[in-house]
């Protein structure tokens, strides 16, 4: 049962570099999320997708892109990493209506840091 | 928009107490979930226990329960019993019913549990 799977688990990179975070589950969940957690703050939405080919900003979008690439994945881009984006990363899942039973499902997490 | 406060930032216990995690919540919606995720150092985010909003009876899971007072908007969770392997951050998250939605997650209590 592998759930919510995200590659790589680790990353470095340098000011200025692109990179992709990979988000792919195995549930058929219609939504999915890309989340960043850093020290005191909780985990914070940065984009989300409702459904396969639509997405739509969270609270913390600037800096990064996404794609819906089918209903079994959802990739996040930084196009020009800047130290302010070393940050945990976190895709998950759920269904895409709220209901009884309803919950979210979590990836391992990317640890990014960008120096 | 929905806001989650988590008063405590950390709190620590000894082992076979009882300790007692708070949370407040803003929401104009009725019916809404609340969760209490778990996230030990290996970094994996576990549901730990779920509320309905229109359960008037709190949420147990073994060792786990909650005490929702749905008119104060607060949702805190007691672990009884504690043992060295509930040490962890505990994010408290609300995700409105019904249609799209997203969670929203306070900052996080971190709690230590000694011998």
């Amino acid at each position: 049962n592998a759930g919510v799977t995200q590659t790589p688990k680790f990353q470095v990179l340098k000011t200025g570099q692109s990179m992709t975070l990979q988000c792919a589950q195995d549930m058929n969940h219609n939504s999915m999320y890309w989340y960043r957690q850093d020290p005191g703050m909780g985990l914070r939405l940065i984009y989300y997708s409702a459904s396969e080919g639509t997405t739509d900003k969270g609270e913390v979008p600037n800096g990064y892109n996404v794609s819906r690439l089918n209903k079994r994945e959802f990739s996040l881009r930084l196009e020009s990493a800047a130290p302010s984006q070393t940050s945990v990363y976190f895709c998950a899942s759920s269904e895409a209506y709220i209901r009884v039973g309803t919950e979210a499902f979590f990836g391992q997490g990317t640890r990014l840091t960008v120096v | 928009a929905q806001t989650v406060t988590q008063s405590q930032p950390e709190m620590s216990v000894q082992e076979a107490e009882t300790v007692t995690l708070s949370c407040t919540y803003d929401t104009s919606e009725n019916n809404y979930y609340l969760f209490w995720y778990k996230q030990p150092p290996s970094r994996q985010m576990i549901l730990v226990i779920r509320q309905e909003a229109y359960k008037q009876q709190n949420a147990t899971e073994n060792r786990f329960s909650v005490n929702f007072q749905k008119a104060a908007k607060s949702f805190s969770l007691k672990i009884s019993d504690s043992q060295l392997g509930d040490t962890a951050m505990y994010f408290c998250a609300f995700m409105k019913h019904g249609g799209y939605s997203t969670l929203t997650f306070g900052k996080g209590t971190m709690l230590l549990v000694s011998p």
